[in-house]
């Protein structure tokens, strides 16, 4: 089972849907959550941490469920520039021990 | 301008040719990391390093080595490439004591033959 584990998806959704995608953890011990952006040939980026609380930037609302061990990223009234792929990615203890998931392919279209 | 920059950007070479891909950063920061991405298995890490002189190995450190002989400079080095080494490179930085945002370079495209 792999350590972090995202949907390939692609997933197609028209400008101005909502789209929520999940990401599963194996390792109950993991400390910190975050989602990270990376368009196509480029560097990912990050886009935001996830709270235990859940936290929200914009139209990008991002919650954690430990009991579940799983985060999710709902973004709300797509853009065109959202396309891209979405890396979860966990802490798995100790500094800097980032996995990274495979990511999640998003398109929007007009 | 923040920025980590890696060099060769596009490198095609072939089995056993000792190549480095540099990689340097202005933020001055202590944590410095390399990443390889290949398709259907994410980031996977190489090697990295918490300060000047200290390196670790990642996940896959197999084939490669580095050094961390300045604060801003991690060079990656692949001694004899082979074809599996072929993959997309990544170079990160952060400070020591982050939340988790890493800051990376462009990518360096490698392909042996």
């Amino acid at each position: 089972r792999k350590e972090v584990e995202q949907d390939p998806g692609p997933f197609n959704v028209p400008e101005g849907a909502t789209v929520a995608f999940n990401c599963t953890y194996s390792n109950s011990a993991s400390q910190s959550f975050f989602w990270y952006r990376q368009d196509c040939r480029k560097e990912p980026k990050l886009l935001m941490s996830v709270y235990s609380s859940g936290n929200e930037d914009g139209r990008f609302t991002a919650q954690l469920n430990r009991a579940s061990q799983y985060i999710s990223l709902l973004i709300r009234d797509s853009k065109l520039s959202d396309s891209a792929t979405y890396l979860c990615v966990v802490n798995k203890g100790g500094f800097q021990k980032l996995v990274f998931g495979t990511g999640t392919r998003l398109l929007v279209s007009p | 301008e923040a920025q980590v920059t890696q060099n060769p950007r596009y490198l095609i070479t072939v089995t056993g040719k000792k190549l480095t891909v540099t990689c340097s950063q202005n933020m001055n920061h202590e944590y410095m990391s390399w990443y390889r991405q290949d398709p259907g298995l994410g980031l996977r890490q190489i090697y990295y390093s918490m300060n000047v002189e200290v390196t670790d190995k990642g996940d896959v450190p197999e084939g490669y080595k580095v050094s961390r002989k300045e604060k801003r400079n991690f060079p990656l080095i692949l001694e004899s490439p082979s074809p599996n080494q072929t993959s997309l490179y990544f170079c990160a930085s952060s400070f020591r004591d982050n939340t988790g945002e890493l800051f990376f370079g462009e990518g360096s495209r490698l392909t042996v033959l």
